[in-house]
């Protein structure tokens, strides 16, 4: 059965790039998309089909997949993106997701 | 643009069934362009996949509540729901629904999500 992996936590200083990988064979098929969900709020795409942001998504998300392999970059990562980060991928007959990186900017 | 929102009670007894209902705004539960699906988030986990269904009403259910869950579409209320049975407290949860983009041409969108608890 499929699974994606990522890292469970990542930290970095504030104006630091943040790196967050996920891995799975499904993402050698399937686009990822990543989540950002801050406590008590619902997730919000940052970014879809591996490496495109939706408007209104600040320019230092960015997204890039070599194969079966997904990284979300933040460059310059801020105080506010201190959040949750869930990969996740959807065919048409499964959705599959991460199990989440706390990342903290501090 | 599409916007999801999620409707049930927030309370459910143990043994009981759970019953929720995602209307969709700004598109059609008919089109091709989207799949439906059930997400849910337990209390300080991460996301869950429940089950998905398409425009054409195929189900595809993650295991191993398949057995007890059921999804269905309304194309008269432009609304798709879920119906799981013999519900435990492991059941309770935040639970969202999400429209797929087929192909991801767009972003997916997602309901605000409703709390479900399951206690007697």
């Amino acid at each position: 059965s499929y699974e994606l992996a990522q890292s469970s936590s990542v930290s970095v200083s504030p104006g630091q790039t943040a790196r967050i990988t996920c891995s799975g064979d499904l993402l050698a098929k399937e686009y990822a998309r990543w989540l950002q969900q801050k406590p008590g709020q619902a997730p919000v795409v940052l970014i879809y089909k591996d490496s495109v942001r939706p408007s209104g998504i600040p320019e230092r998300f960015s997204g890039s997949s070599t194969g079966t392999t997904v990284t979300l970059t933040i460059s310059g990562a801020q105080v506010e993106d201190e959040a949750d980060y869930y990969c996740y991928s959807a065919g048409d007959n499964i959705v599959l997701f991460g199990g989440g990186t706390k990342l903290t900017v501090l | 643009q599409l916007q999801l929102q999620e409707s049930g009670p927030g309370l459910v007894k143990p043994s009981e069934s759970l019953s929720l209902t995602c209307t969709v705004l700004g598109g059609s539960i008919s089109s091709s362009s989207y799949y439906w699906g059930w997400i849910r988030q337990p209390p300080g986990k991460g996301l869950e996949w429940i089950g998905s269904i398409s425009h054409s009403g195929r189900t595809y259910y993650n295991p191993p509540p398949k057995s007890r869950l059921t999804i269905s579409v309304d194309t008269s209320k432009n609304q798709f729901s879920l119906n799981l049975t013999s519900v435990t407290a492991a059941d309770t949860a935040v639970y969202y629904c999400v429209a797929f983009i087929v192909g991801a041409t767009r972003p997916d969108y997602w309901g605000q999500g409703t709390l479900v608890t399951v206690s007697s």
